[in-house]
């Protein structure tokens, strides 16, 4: 059971390329989120899905977008990367009870702009 | 809106002694109430989680956390600290949005455990 799985562990991206931050579970969960984590600010919510086909914004959803065609999978997808995208990137999570039982998180993505 | 309030960025204690890190949330209903710890270049995982069964949780590592109403806290606890303790931690509420259910962190603690 590998749980969330997340890749690359390591990306570096030149000021307005793109790219795709993967997520996997393998844990059947219908809820999964997108999370950037920066010194002294927590994480902050950038998509979320509650099911396969729907997905919904969070707090910091600019430059981002994120699609849900299977319960496994929800990429992070980074239209235009700007250097205040440099941040760590988690995936997480849930059962149905909508993240009351705790949320599984990846182990991230560290992502530098340059 | 649910959110919650860490105090302290950054807390010491020497190994062996009191662990405290302090929580309050924001909540007009019964919320549900998580600690989190990250240790470094690691994903976060889960230390306990109230859920409104009982006011004092016991989580992993012998860290528990207690749920006051009346002061709208859920302080982090442990009695004794150890070197392995030393992490960043992180206090998150499910925050209710509509239909929606998302979890929101505080800014986090860093504690360090002095030899």
């Amino acid at each position: 059971n590998a749980g969330v799985t997340q890749t690359p562990k390591f990306q570096v991206l030149k000021t307005g390329q793109s790219m795709t931050l993967q997520c996997a579970q393998d844990m059947n969960h219908e809820y999964m989120s997108w999370y950037r984590q920066d010194p002294g600010m927590g994480l902050r919510l950038i998509h979320y899905s509650v099911g396969a086909g729907i997905t919904d914004q969070g707090e910091v959803p600019n430059g981002y977008n994120v699609s849900r065609s299977t319960t496994e999978d929800f990429p992070l997808r980074l239209l235009s990367a700007a250097p205040s995208q440099t941040s760590v990137y988690f995936c997480a999570s849930s059962y149905q009870d909508r993240g009351r039982g705790g949320y599984t998180f990846g182990s991230g993505t560290r992502l530098t702009v340059v | 809106a649910q959110s919650v309030t860490q105090l302290g960025s950054h807390v010491s204690v020497s190994e062996g002694a009191l662990v405290l890190l302090r929580c309050n949330y924001s909540s007009s209903v019964p919320p549900y109430l998580f600690w989190y710890v990250q240790y470094p270049n690691q994903g976060l995982q889960l230390l306990l989680k109230y859920t409104s069964a009982a006011t004092l949780v016991k989580g992993i590592n012998g860290f528990e956390a207690e749920f006051k109403k009346s002061e709208t806290s859920f302080h982090l606890t442990k009695p004794s600290a150890h070197m392995s303790d030393a992490a960043e931690y992180f206090c998150a509420v499910i925050r209710i949005s509509g239909s929606a259910r998302q979890l929101t962190f505080g800014s986090g603690t860093q504690l360090t455990v002095l030899p």
